[in-house]
């Protein structure tokens, strides 16, 4: 069973902080992506990466950035949190098709 | 641009009754199609898929048809039951491995 693991199920962080979240997958799936999920805008496309070290810009990059050091490994970076961030984040990966999520990580920027 | 659209936003039906959940998509050249099921307070799962090289697909109660000219496809859950209130979303691939969802169906079931 595909375990697709985040770090945190809620943050609460201050503006212009600096936020990390952290996205694992233990079955060496090489795509991984971040989503962010809105009431009424479903789940829209931030950032993913097909390969370590490898990264490409979804829909709503603006703000973000992201780290894949590691196959396992893929980190979401808000570089100064604003309360526009505040959302439901999500992970997924994926050998070919069909994602597997993570649980989510409730961030409330103040 | 890569759109998916999702029809209709919230869906009551009466228990034991059908539900239609409908989805356009904007590329042609989108080849998966799948949907999923968010109950509350829980990840999305993956219920059903569908591939352009097939016109329909079921499994049980649920089953997705595809209309590849037209560019939509809908969910179809027969014999509803309360398990199945939940938040549904479609999605289309653009590229590759890439998922763009639809806004989102919240079903409720009526007992």
């Amino acid at each position: 069973d595909v375990k697709v693991t985040q770090s945190s199920r809620y943050l609460v962080k201050r503006t212009g902080e600096k936020v990390f979240l952290e996205c694992v997958q233990d079955m060496d799936h090489e795509n991984m992506f971040w989503y962010r999920q809105d009431p009424g805008l479903g789940l829209r496309l931030i950032y993913f990466s097909y390969d370590v070290k490898m990264k490409e810009k979804g829909d709503i990059p603006e703000g973000y950035s992201v780290s894949r050091e590691k196959k396992e490994r893929f980190s979401l970076i808000l570089e100064s949190a604003s309360t526009n961030q505040t959302s439901m984040y999500l992970c997924a990966s994926a050998r070919v098709r069909g994602y597997t999520f993570g649980s989510g990580t409730r961030l409330t920027v103040v | 641009g890569e759109n998916v659209e999702q029809h209709p936003s919230t869906l009551s039906v009466q228990e034991g009754d059908s539900a239609v959940i409908k989805c356009t998509y904007s590329d042609s050249a989108s080849n998966y199609f799948p949907w999923y099921k968010q109950e509350l307070g829980k990840r999305p799962q993956l219920i059903i898929d569908i591939r352009s090289n097939v016109g329909e697909k079921k499994d049980q109660r649920i089953a997705v048809t595809l209309n590849k000219t037209a560019k939509h496809f809908s969910l179809h859950i027969t014999e509803t039951q309360p398990e199945d209130s939940a938040v549904y979303f479609c999605a289309a691939n653009f590229g590759n491995e890439k998922l763009t969802f639809g806004t989102g169906t919240r079903l409720t079931i009526i007992p």
